[in-house]
């Protein structure tokens, strides 16, 4: 079974640049997750996806970050502009359903100069 | 609010020993919980995972973990640490009910000496 797939693997972009990064998850996912996780820290929630419909998107700053799942399978989360802050690795994951275990791929590392 | 706590981000074992790794969460209500280990440059794995029952619970890599709800604690433990196993552990909480938001800790980075 193929695991979650995301890309690119690396981003260098400079600030006030916009960024996208692409996840494709596990083969009937349901639920599907996209995190921040800075250096030194755990990974934190900022958008969950049930099919194609948005679950919580509380820990997501709208005023840059977006993020769509069309057709309720691969997932895009986009940054315009970019802040040096936003420099840290973007993880995706998915789950069969909302309550499981989730599935992480290996995750984009953003830095942004 | 919802909360993990991790309160070791550094632990130090020499190959053979034995580890144990502390989470204590803040929840109404006794959540799902769950321990994943991260290698450089990798996503996150799942160790094991607590929904109910027995306390105590078996998981990949030889690594278990105790659910005490008096103390609030999950605790992963492992009886002979390898070399392989250093890595960063975290520990994650998401509510049995509800929308299920994952909260994770920040992390213990594991160093095993030969």
């Amino acid at each position: 079974e193929a695991g979650v797939a995301q890309s690119p693997r690396y981003k260098i972009i400079e600030k006030r640049q916009s960024v996208a990064f692409w996840c494709n998850p596990i083969s009937g996912h349901a639920t599907l997750y996209w995190y921040q996780q800075i250096l030194g820290q755990g990974p934190k929630l900022l958008i969950q996806f049930q099919n194609n419909g948005v679950v919580d998107d509380s820990q997501l700053p709208k005023d840059r970050f977006s993020a769509e799942r069309l057709k309720g399978v691969d997932s895009t989360l986009k940054i315009q502009p970019a802040k040096l802050e936003d420099s840290a690795v973007y993880l995706c994951a998915s789950s069969l359903v909302r309550v499981y275990e989730q599935y992480f791929g290996p995750g984009t590392r953003l830095t942004v100069t | 609010a919802q909360s993990v706590t991790q309160p070791d981000i550094h632990i130090t074992v020499s190959e053979g020993a034995s580890l144990e790794l502390r989470c204590n969460y803040s929840y109404g209500a006794t959540p799902y919980l769950f321990w994943y280990v991260q290698s450089p440059g990798q996503g996150l794995q799942l160790l094991l995972k607590y929904f109910s029952g027995d306390t105590l619970v078996q998981g990949i890599k030889g690594f278990e973990a105790e659910f005490k709800r008096s103390q609030s604690s999950f605790n992963l433990r492992k009886p002979s640490v390898h070399w392989s196993d250093a890595a960063e552990y975290f520990c994650a909480a998401r509510s049995s009910g509800g929308s299920y938001i994952p909260t994770f800790g920040r992390g213990t980075s594991l160093i095993v000496h030969p």
